[in-house]
């Protein structure tokens, strides 16, 4: 079955400290793929996604993924981490079965240090 | 504003007892989803529909049901069937024919089981 692997459950880092959040999937064919956030107590919001084009996405908040084919990886990075990233992220694969389904990642729960 | 709402923010339930969570937007979107978010288990989806009057089962579809009778509700039913139903439940919306699925999300319900 298709799945999204985050390897990272939980990383804590002090402010100015570089991020980087990894997240494989399984399926081999085209993909969409996605980063969402979601800050304490507030909806699940669209970081950044992928579809076609340039392999490195910048999103919001500085934050930017770069879609390796060959690894089957799309990690997360931001150079300098702020207390208010504190959040936890999701990252996310359409269905190999259907492009209006999205198989999400388990998750990682970031906490920032002031 | 255009969003997703979804009530009642907590909803407790005693066993044995069926009850229905409430999802509405006003996005226009031609596409809903219901995801379960448990805690290390990221998000997974229950049903999603395409359309009015059509929907499919997701990958946790048992113990639940859902109708689409309008554009903009989904209503979610937790049956007496669900043996684990306590969690934290998102709705979200996507617009048809668009090379990628970019989901909105609700601010979410949690179910609490007694």
């Amino acid at each position: 079955a298709q799945s999204v692997s985050q390897h990272n459950h939980h990383v804590i880092l002090s402010e100015a400290a570089s991020l980087e959040l990894g997240c494989n999937y399984s399926y081999g064919g085209t993909v969409n793929l996605f980063w969402y956030v979601q800050y304490p107590g507030q909806h699940l919001q669209l970081l950044l996604k992928y579809f076609s084009g340039d392999p490195l996405v910048k999103g919001i908040k500085g934050f930017e993924a770069e879609f390796i084919k060959s690894k089957f990886s799309f990690n997360l990075r931001k150079p300098s981490v702020q207390w208010s990233d504190t959040a936890e992220y999701f990252c996310a694969v359409n269905g190999e079965d259907s492009s209006y389904k999205l198989i999400f990642g388990s998750g990682t729960r970031l906490l920032v240090r002031p | 504003d255009g969003g997703i709402t979804q009530s009642p923010k907590y909803l407790f339930r005693k066993e044995g007892q069926n009850v229905t969570l409430s999802c509405e937007q006003n996005l226009n979107h031609d596409a809903m989803y219901w995801y379960r978010q448990d805690p290390g288990q990221g998000l997974r989806l229950i049903y999603y529909s395409q359309i009015v009057n059509d929907f499919q089962k997701g990958d946790i579809a048992e113990g639940y049901s859902v109708s689409r009778e309008k554009k903009e509700s989904f209503p979610l039913t937790v049956t007496s069937a669900q043996k684990n139903p306590t969690a934290f439940y998102l709705c979200a919306s996507s617009i048809q024919d668009q090379p990628y699925n970019e989901q909105f999300f609700g601010p979410g319900t949690r179910l609490t089981v007694l």
